[in-house]
């Protein structure tokens, strides 16, 4: 079946605009995860997505970061008022929910490699 | 909060010897242990995951240990291949289910034909 998808698969930006990054979860899937990718660098967690829970938004590194998940499916995360160190890849991924944040297996999307000029 | 090392950062071995990753974590409550692959421009893909109520697990060239004591955890991959050229990420839980996944680093694999 289909994997998680993200768009875009690359974007580029000026310093100070808002960008808005997309997942598509595996359907089905109702726990949904946000991580950044740093160059070199391993997996930092953003947020957590579960059923019709509050998100676990512990991981944002600012208010500038939100994220939303509407109808308990796709997600978008939106960086407003862009800096250079939010270059990265965003990763997404999804789990069954089944177990919990940090039992369940996950399966991650290609990622969007975001560029802020 | 729970931390989790990873050694080496990088590895090279030549097709047909075996690849040890080795990972420590902090918090005892830990109870999974993913490893996930990274091919280059994609995402990680899991190859395999191991839960507190084993000690070992295989599938095929690929085994997991598990060490709840020492709390450190290996991927051993045999008889490598071009193609296990890779990122390789290992992974804990955190408060046990309660928490997230806390990855390591990395480590760059690479297997010379």
């Amino acid at each position: 079946g289909a994997g998680v998808s993200q768009s875009p698969s690359n974007k580029v930006t000026e310093k100070g605009k808002d960008v808005e990054l997309r997942c598509d979860p595996i359907s089905g899937h109702t726990a949904l995860y946000w991580y950044r990718q740093s160059l070199g660098q391993g997996l930092e967690f953003l947020i957590y997505f579960q059923g019709n829970s509050a998100p676990d938004k512990s991981g944002l590194p600012s208010d500038r970061f939100s994220a939303e998940r509407t109808g308990g499916s796709v997600s978008t995360l939106t960086i407003q008022r862009t800096q250079q160190e939010d270059s990265a890849v965003y990763l997404c991924a999804s789990s069954l929910g089944w177990r919990g944040a940090s039992t369940d297996t996950q399966y991650f999307g290609p990622g969007t490699r975001l560029t802020v000029l | 909060g729970e931390n989790v090392e990873q050694h080496p950062s990088t590895l090279s071995v030549q097709e047909g010897d075996s690849a040890v990753i080795k990972c420590t974590y902090s918090d005892s409550a830990s109870n999974y242990f993913p490893w996930y692959k990274q091919e280059l421009g994609k995402g990680p893909q899991l190859i395999i995951d191991i839960r507190s109520n084993v000690g070992e697990k295989k599938d095929q060239r690929i085994a997991v240990t598990l060490n709840k004591t020492a709390k450190h955890f290996s991927l051993h991959i045999t008889e490598t291949q071009p193609e296990d050229s890779a990122v390789y990420f290992c992974a804990a839980s955190e408060k046990g289910s309660q928490g997230n996944l806390i990855f390591g680093k990395g480590t760059k694999l690479s297997v010379k034909p």
